[in-house]
């Protein structure tokens, strides 16, 4: 799986947009950009995952690149309970992965009042 | 609520113990996955079962004995553990069509004395 760069942590003012970005270089063709995040203490929740195309849900909207290198994942209004740290992961949907660690450091975001 | 449950939530044993950790899905998955999380370290792949069949075991001690008695439910059995073990233990399922999407219970948090 193609590895992701990550700011370590980011701040973000309660009512307005947090914008995560993810850097993948070396994604290829097939590879995904899926988003997780973790709020303390508690297990991995999804948010979202894309190919090519712009995607939004009910949490969060993800921006891909058209070169697909690089992605960001928008809050739109984000929320005390938002506070958590975000992981950016790119892997093939239908493989196993073999990477021991696959959640790499993610970006701990702070939604202060 | 993602649908997937761990018990205990909290345990606490000594060394010479034997312990299992349970999960349970009600999503209709057929893969599910033990992590381990360890203080300030990434989420580290433990097992994966796919469609009720061990598919990697990813070089993890044999104090760690894993079970999936059907697609519904995955185990980890524990014995003669050590203070290193201590760390959250997070089960999680999927549709095997797509690994990316992964929906995790809440852990168990494992403390060895």
């Amino acid at each position: 799986d193609a590895k992701t760069t990550q700011p370590p942590s980011m701040d973000c003012a309660e009512g307005r947009a947090a914008n995560l970005p993810c850097n993948h270089s070396t994604i290829s063709g097939n590879e995904y950009v899926y988003w997780y995040r973790q709020i303390h203490s508690q297990g991995p929740q999804y948010i979202i995952h894309g190919l090519k195309n712009n995607e939004t849900n009910e949490m969060a909207s993800l921006i891909i690149t058209e070169d697909r290198k690089s992605s960001t994942l928008i809050l739109p209004h984000a929320t005390l309970r938002d506070t958590a740290v975000y992981y950016c992961i790119v892997r093939v949907p239908l493989k196993t992965s073999y990477d021991k660690v696959i959640f790499g450091p993610g970006t701990s975001l702070s939604v202060i009042p | 609520e993602t649908g997937v449950t761990q018990t205990p939530r909290h345990l606490v044993m000594g060394m010479t113990n034997k312990k299992s950790l349970k999960c349970e899905q009600h999503l209709g998955h057929n893969a599910m996955y033990w992590y381990k999380q360890s203080a300030k370290k990434p989420l580290e792949l433990m097992f994966v079962y796919s469609l009720e069949e061990r598919v990697e075991n990813n070089s993890v001690p044999s104090r760690f004995s894993p079970e999936c008695p059907n697609s519904s439910h995955l185990f980890l059995h524990l014995h003669t553990l050590q203070p290193e073990d201590s760390a959250l233990y997070l089960c999680a399922s999927s549709q095997v069509a797509d690994r990316g999407t992964q929906y995790f219970g809440p852990g168990t948090r494992l403390l060895v004395l």
